[in-house]
């Protein structure tokens, strides 16, 4: 089944630098790729989303790039502010004997001020 | 009401207690799953409903009996627990199940602490 590594599982950075999270996953079939932001006591959300047609997207200072070959992909956030502080999980979609979404460890982020 | 809600969002029970956690949501959606949260683990699927009928069940000890009535509506029945199945059970729902169902909607958890 997939099997989805995430690094790091703890980043720290300066108000105003960017972040960068990345993971690799193990099913070649799988296609959809997930981003969840966790902040503390509260449900995880999606916050950005890729299928595997495209190796790049886009949501304001939120970007995800996939690489098929590689099969990693990776969270980038620019211009970080404190209220970016939570933990991040990546997903991939299990696509095989049914569709399961398997979640990386998370990375906690740290946004000092 | 809006998305997903769990209740009791805490529980504390003995190992030989029963108890079960609810989940509700209200945004008509036909898929609905039980997680797992452990700290600094991945979060861990354990049951998935689709359209109330189970389809996944990932290799969880018969202590976790699910229960699904309806489409809206799911529960996790807990029954002579261990102190490591202390966690935070997350709740979510997505609108369907398979290639498409996309985005997971989760509940705010339930913290389960076994002594």
């Amino acid at each position: 089944g997939e099997n989805v590594e995430q690094h790091p599982s703890t980043l720290s950075v300066q108000e105003g630098d960017s972040a960068v999270i990345k993971c690799t996953y193990s099913d070649s079939a799988s296609n959809y790729f997930p981003w969840y932001k966790q902040e503390l006591g509260k449900r995880p959300q999606l916050i950005i989303d890729i299928r595997s047609n495209v190796g790049e997207k886009k949501d304001q200072r939120i970007a995800v790039t996939l690489n098929k070959t590689a099969k990693h992909f990776s969270l980038h956030i620019t211009e970080t502010q404190p209220e970016d502080s939570a933990v991040y999980f990546c997903a991939a979609i299990e696509n095989t004997g049914g569709f399961k979404t398997i979640f990386g460890a998370g990375t906690r982020l740290f946004v000092k001020a | 009401e809006t998305g997903v809600t769990q209740t009791p969002r805490h529980l504390v029970m003995g190992m030989t207690n029963k108890k079960s956690l609810k989940c509700e949501q209200h945004l008509g959606h036909n898929a609905m799953y039980w997680y797992k949260q452990s700290a600094k683990k991945p979060l861990e699927l354990m049951f998935v409903y689709n359209f109330k009928e189970q389809t996944e069940n990932n290799s969880v000890p018969s202590r976790f009996s699910p229960e699904c009535p309806n489409s809206s509506h799911l529960f996790l029945h807990l029954h002579t627990l261990q102190p490591e199945d202390s966690a935070l059970y997350l709740c979510a729902s997505s609108q369907d199940f398979g290639v498409g169902a996309g985005e997971l909607f989760f509940g705010e958890g339930s913290r389960l602490t076994v002594l």
